[in-house]
């Protein structure tokens, strides 16, 4: 029984094209947060969600928007994708963001 | 601006031998360390975490130590398996952040 799934976990799409990325945790934790590892293996944080509110915004582009329907679920959605954009994408959670973090297993967004 | 900082990209290590790798923060609010071991494919998985009034903290075969004055810590693994080659990334985090900052990564290698 995982406990951050996301799905999908391969997405190869066209430039332009509109995609998203669903995370799903069943640990009860009240934080979730979207990372991006790039091509430099670099894990970076793009946003925190507490309790369903976003806390974090990183300096991402607004054709990313996160979506967080209840504490369990945070979705990421981007609009008209850029080549740069490709990466892998990971989902996580914690318990209120001081403890460590589980990590989904990565969706690796690669645009054409 | 590279808060966290693993300067060894990569450590080969004899079965059996101690692995010892390196993280340096600049960072002095940093009060939450953790370390992660990911494979290729998977997404991080949590190790060993220390917090800033402790200056060790062992688990198995999995030893952390902290040096708050030289901002430095380091993640001890005796003895070596290898089922421990895998990439590990140290973060930092602090109370109220909600982000967990990451270094760049060690690929270790353990060879049999």
């Amino acid at each position: 029984d995982t406990a951050v799934s996301q799905t999908p976990k391969y997405l190869v799409t066209q430039m332009g094209n509109d995609k998203s990325i669903k995370c799903e945790q069943n640990l009860g934790h009240d934080t979730m947060y979207w990372y991006k590892q790039d091509s430099k293996k670099f894990l970076k944080i793009m946003f925190s969600y507490n309790n369903k509110e976003l806390i974090i915004n990183e300096t991402v582009p607004n054709r990313f928007s996160p979506k967080s329907p209840d504490k369990a679920h945070l979705n990421l959605h981007i609009n008209s994708l850029e080549l740069g954009d490709s990466a892998v994408y990971f989902c996580a959670s914690s318990s209120q963001g001081y403890t460590e973090a589980f990590f989904g297993q990565g969706t690796r967004l690669t645009v054409v | 601006d590279q808060q966290v900082k693993q300067n060894s990209p990569s450590l080969s290590v004899q079965e059996g031998r101690i692995s010892i790798l390196n993280c340096d923060y600049t960072n002095s609010m940093f009060d939450y360390f953790l370390w992660y071991k990911k494979y290729p494919a998977e997404g991080p998985t949590f190790l060993i975490s220390i917090s800033s009034i402790k200056d060790k903290n062992e688990d198995g075969r999995f030893t952390v130590f902290l040096n708050k004055s030289a901002k430095h810590l380091s993640l001890h693994i005796v003895p070596s398996q290898p089922g421990d080659s895998a990439v590990y990334f140290c973060a930092a985090t602090f109370s109220g952040t909600y982000k967990y900052i990451f270094g760049t990564g060690t690929r270790l290698k353990v060879l049999a």
